[in-house]
């Protein structure tokens, strides 16, 4: 089955810095790759996704890029913000035949702004 | 609904009780996934709807997890004799279809004592 492994498992910055955060993913037949953000106590949102026939995407200070062959996606998130301080979580959906599909997560990057 | 509901947000429950918790997905919403989240980790896939067809459980830790969704919509997740190691948060999310967007419900948090 799937695999995703996510890096770094803690990651503080200073207020303005970028974030950046890496997924790796084992299935290549896996074709959907969503970002999450969960709040303490707090439900996971989605908040960026990119799909496998895209190399990068971008939504104002968050962007993802993904690349196929190595099978690796990352979260860049610029100018960072005290707000934006939360659990990240990456995930990877594989298709499980038909018209089935698995959303697999990573264990998620607890980051920090420290204003 | 406005978002996916669960039910009970927190649960204490004795080593070898059995637990049932609730989700309420969005109106409308094909799919229906369940997830156990242990402290500090990831949501692990438990299992998946179709409507009412239970299409992948590979996930259910063991025989002591069922889960069921007989209408489409309300789906039940059922854990027999809790043990301590069933301790984690149980997130619910629901999708249009099969290639839309996973929306999560708020989660219930099972404490087994």
């Amino acid at each position: 089955g799937e695999n995703v492994e996510q890096h770094p498992s803690t990651l503080s910055v200073q207020e303005g810095d970028s974030a950046v955060i890496k997924c790796t993913y084992s299935d290549s037949a896996s074709n959907y790759f969503p970002w999450y953000k969960q709040e303490l106590g707090k439900r996971p949102q989605l908040i960026i996704d990119i799909r496998s026939n895209v190399g990068e995407k971008k939504d104002q200070r968050i962007a993802v890029t993904l690349n196929k062959t190595a099978k690796h996606f990352s979260l860049h998130i610029t100018e960072t913000q005290p707000e934006d301080s939360a659990v990240y979580f990456c995930a990877a959906r594989a298709p499980l035949g038909g018209s089935n599909y698995k959303l697999t997560f990573g264990k998620g990057t607890l980051l920090t702004v420290n204003p | 609904g406005a978002g996916v509901s669960q039910s009970p947000r927190y649960k204490v429950a004795k080593r070898g009780q059995d637990v049932a918790l609730r989700c309420d997905p969005i109106s409308g919403h094909v799919s229906l996934f369940w997830y156990q989240q242990a402290l500090g980790q990831g949501p692990e896939f438990l299992t998946y709807f179709q409507n009412e067809a239970q299409l992948d459980k590979s996930g259910l830790p063991s025989d002591r997890f069922f889960a069921e969704r007989p209408e489409g919509s309300v789906s039940t997740l059922k854990i027999q004799r809790t043990q301590q190691e069933d301790s984690a948060v149980y997130l619910c999310a629901s999708s249009l279809r099969q290639i839309t967007e996973a929306f999560f419900g708020q989660g219930t948090r099972l404490t087994v004592v």
